[in-house]
């Protein structure tokens, strides 16, 4: 059974950079079907995807956070990684990390989220 | 890319039956069947419960229902239940420099 767990610092400071790792495991993050997505939810909002990556390196990016994000991938730990860079309170949110399906564009397998609060 | 549009609640007594719309743009919704709905809880991750437009993955009970015209597409929850009150959203591929965007969700109460 295929599961996704996301890791990194519950706590940010305004201006720094938010870091998160999702490690996958039952599954190989090398499998050419599915690219791995980051999507966060604010307190008591909506969902909003974040970006996505390919085992080889190739990544998608929410256009109104490219400027800040970068995505990457460790195919020997079998992870995937979020930066966002320059935080400000507004990205205060749940993180989750996901596995989409390339073949039917849908997130079938989702990491339990963590909460990222931006505060001085 | 603007978040898909969907109603921000909907609610129903139990066997009757629900349809939550999304609607988007030719863009999204409309320019692809490649849309997805999940169903989410309080403080649990979201569930995937219908994907391109109208299927189902295993486990899913059918009275979950997907269909798309135009640019807007819809939930129907059929012989509603208690469990069934939760968080839902729409999602759609966006191909235009690919991506991805999600409604801003229905909160389903069950009466």
């Amino acid at each position: 059974q295929l599961q996704l767990q996301e890791s990194g610092p519950g706590l940010v400071k305004p201006s720094e950079t938010l870091a998160l790792t999702c490690t996958v495991s039952g599954g190989s993050i090398t499998n050419n079907n599915y690219y791995w997505d980051w999507i966060r939810q604010p307190p008591g909002k909506g969902l909003e995807w974040v970006g996505n990556i390919y085992y080889s390196g190739r990544t998608y990016y929410n256009p109104s956070l490219k400027s800040r994000l970068t995505i990457s991938v460790d195919t020997s730990k079998n992870q995937f990684s979020l930066r966002l860079t320059s935080v400000t309170a507004a990205d205060t949110a749940v993180y989750f990390c996901a596995r989409l399906k390339l073949e039917t564009n849908t997130l079938d397998y989702w990491g339990q989220g963590t909460l990222v609060t931006v505060s001085s | 890319q603007s978040a898909l549009t969907q109603p921000p609640s909907a609610s129903g007594s139990p066997g009757q039956s629900v349809t939550i719309s999304c609607t988007g743009a030719s863009s999204d919704v409309g320019g692809y069947n490649y849309v997805s709905w999940y169903q989410q809880y309080p403080g649990k991750a979201p569930k995937l419960i219908v994907y391109e437009v109208s299927k189902r993955p295993s486990g899913v009970p059918d009275r979950f229902s997907g269909s798309k015209s135009g640019n807007t597409a819809s939930l129907t929850v059929s012989g509603l239940q208690a469990e069934d009150e939760a968080e839902y959203y729409c999602s759609s591929y966006v191909g235009a420099n690919p991506s991805w965007v999600f409604g801003g969700g229905t909160k389903l109460t069950v009466l």
